[in-house]
């Protein structure tokens, strides 16, 4: 059964520019939540998904937007990054107890 | 709001046990997780308990659970230099700030 996979594993933006990274569950899972990790604020919630609608939401901005499709493949974007905006972006496939299998995770550096 | 508390460090030799211990707030969760996440890698889970249950073994690890102070530990038995790692608390989708376990031999 192939895990979660995450696209890309690394990128380098600039301040100001949009970026969107691409998660793919575990088949079969119709969930996926996505988090930020920093090491100054931890691991920080942005977003959870189910069948396409979103069903939770984190504390962070307008810029920070998501979304997921009817293959349960989900994408997050970031408009207008910042240079706080540098973090680790882990996608989770969710299993039927709530548990979370994580994929390795997108490092975004923003310059 | 809901929070997740956990301590930031902890030292153990190896071959004794390791003690990380958290707090949560939300007390309707139905399960809390315990994860690992090794230098450069995700997260990945090490166990879940669930909310009716006081105490889950599985081989090395023992978590408690202590329901009317919303505490919550893992236990890791016989800790090896490969235990080294952060050790993430979760209850939802809330997760503590992770433990760092050093082992030292």
């Amino acid at each position: 059964k192939a895990g979660v996979t995450q696209t890309p594993r690394y990128l380098i933006k600039t301040r100001g520019q949009q970026v969107t990274l691409s998660c793919s569950p575990i088949s079969g899972h119709r969930s996926v939540s996505w988090y930020q990790q920093t090491p100054g604020q931890g691991l920080q919630f942005l977003f959870e998904y189910f069948s396409e609608t979103q069903r939770n939401k984190g504390n962070f901005p307008g810029r920070f937007s998501g979304r997921q499709f009817s293959n349960s493949r989900s994408e997050m974007n970031v408009s207008t990054l910042e240079l706080g905006d540098s973090a680790l972006y882990l996608c989770a496939s969710i299993g039927g107890t709530g548990e979370l299998f994580f994929g390795e995770g997108s490092r975004l550096t923003v310059l | 709001g809901e929070d997740v508390e956990q301590s930031l460090f902890l030292s153990v030799r190896e071959g004794d046990s390791s003690v990380i211990n958290c707090t949560y707030t939300d007390s309707s969760s139905t399960y809390l997780y315990w994860y690992k996440q090794e230098p450069g890698a995700g997260l990945q889970l090490l166990t879940y308990i669930f909310s009716n249950m006081d105490m889950k073994q599985d081989q090395r690890l023992t978590v408690l659970l202590n329901k009317k102070d919303k505490h919550l530990s893992l236990r890791i038995a016989d800790t090896q230099t490969g235990d080294s790692a952060i050790y993430f608390c979760a209850e939802k989708v809330i997760f503590g700030t992770g433990t760092r376990l050093q082992v030292f031999p």
